[in-house]
C-alpha cells in the first residue's frame, strides 16, 4: 500500500509564473484535500473533493488558484501568476469515507516564488 | 466558526518524562471530531490519536493519551515516558461534521525532548 504521493516536492519559480502540483492519493481513498503550510504555523485547509466532485473551497483559495480531480483519482492544484506570498508548503491529503477517519499526508511540495 | 487555539509555543521535557500539550477548541457543531498529529522536520504529517464529541471514554494509543474535557472544550495531549524521537511540532485538528469535513488546524507546539 502506497502513500499519498506528491510532485514536484521541490518548485522555483519567479513571480507572475504559473505553477502546478500533482497529488497522487491512497487508491481507495475518495476523500482529498489540498492544504498550505507557512513555517511555523499549523496547515490551512484550502480545497477538498469527494471522488470528482469539489465540495468544499477556503476563502483562502483565490481566483488564481484552481484545483482539479478528474476521474476521481489524482489531482491537480494550479497556481496562476504566482506572488511571493504563495510560497509556502501545499499538503495534499487523503482521507475514506466517514467522519472519523483521519487524514493521510503526502511529503508536501514546496514552492518557492523569487 | 470552528477554531482551534494551541497556546504553549515550544514545550520542553526530559527523557522518560510524561508531557502534555494543551488544545482548546470552539465549535457550535454538537458533532465532531478531534485529532492530534505530529510533524518531525522532516516535514510529514502523522496521526496519532483521535477522539470524537461522543466518546465516552478518553483516547488511548500506546504512549499517547487524549484528555477530553467537553464542558471545558479541551482535548489535551498527553505523552507518556517521552523519547528524544518525539521531539517534533504537534499540531490539535477539529473536524465539525456539520460544517463540512475540512480538518481545522491549531498553530501547533513545537515539543523537544532532552537526554
Amino acid at each position: 500500500d502506497t502513500g499519498v504521493s506528491q510532485d514536484p516536492r521541490h518548485k522555483i519559480t519567479k513571480r507572475g509564473q504559473n505553477v502546478t502540483f500533482r497529488c497522487d492519493p491512497i487508491s481507495e481513498h475518495n476523500r482529498l484535500y489540498w492544504y498550505r503550510q507557512t513555517l511555523g504555523q499549523g496547515p490551512e485547509f484550502l480545497t477538498y473533493f469527494q471522488n470528482e466532485a469539489q465540495l468544499e473551497k477556503s476563502r483562502l483559495l483565490s481566483d488564481r488558484f484552481s484545483a482539479e480531480r478528474p476521474k476521481g483519482s489524482f489531482s491537480t492544484l494550479e497556481i496562476q501568476r504566482t506572488e511571493q506570498g504563495d510560497s509556502a508548503m501545499y499538503l495534499c491529503a487523503s482521507s475514506s469515507t466517514g467522519q472519523s477517519g483521519e487524514l493521510f499526508f503526502g511529503e508536501g511540495s514546496r514552492l518557492t516564488v523569487l | 466558526a470552528q477554531k482551534i487555539t494551541q497556546t504553549q509555543p515550544g514545550m520542553f521535557v526530559q527523557e522518560k518524562e510524561a508531557v502534555t500539550l494543551d488544545c482548546t477548541y470552539d465549535t457550535s457543531d454538537p458533532s465532531y471530531g478531534l485529532f492530534w498529529y505530529k510533524q518531525p522536520s522532516s516535514g510529514e504529517m502523522i496521526f496519532l490519536i483521535y477522539q470524537g464529541s461522543y466518546d465516552q471514554q478518553n483516547a488511548t494509543e500506546g504512549r499517547y493519551s487524549l484528555n477530553f474535557q467537553k464542558a471545558r472544550k479541551s482535548a489535551n495531549l498527553v505523552i507518556s515516558a517521552s523519547q528524544l524521537g518525539d521531539s517534533a511540532m504537534y499540531f490539535c485538528a477539529m473536524r465539525a461534521f456539520q460544517a463540512g469535513t475540512a480538518l481545522i488546524f491549531g498553530k501547533g507546539t513545537t515539543l523537544s525532548v532532552s537526554s
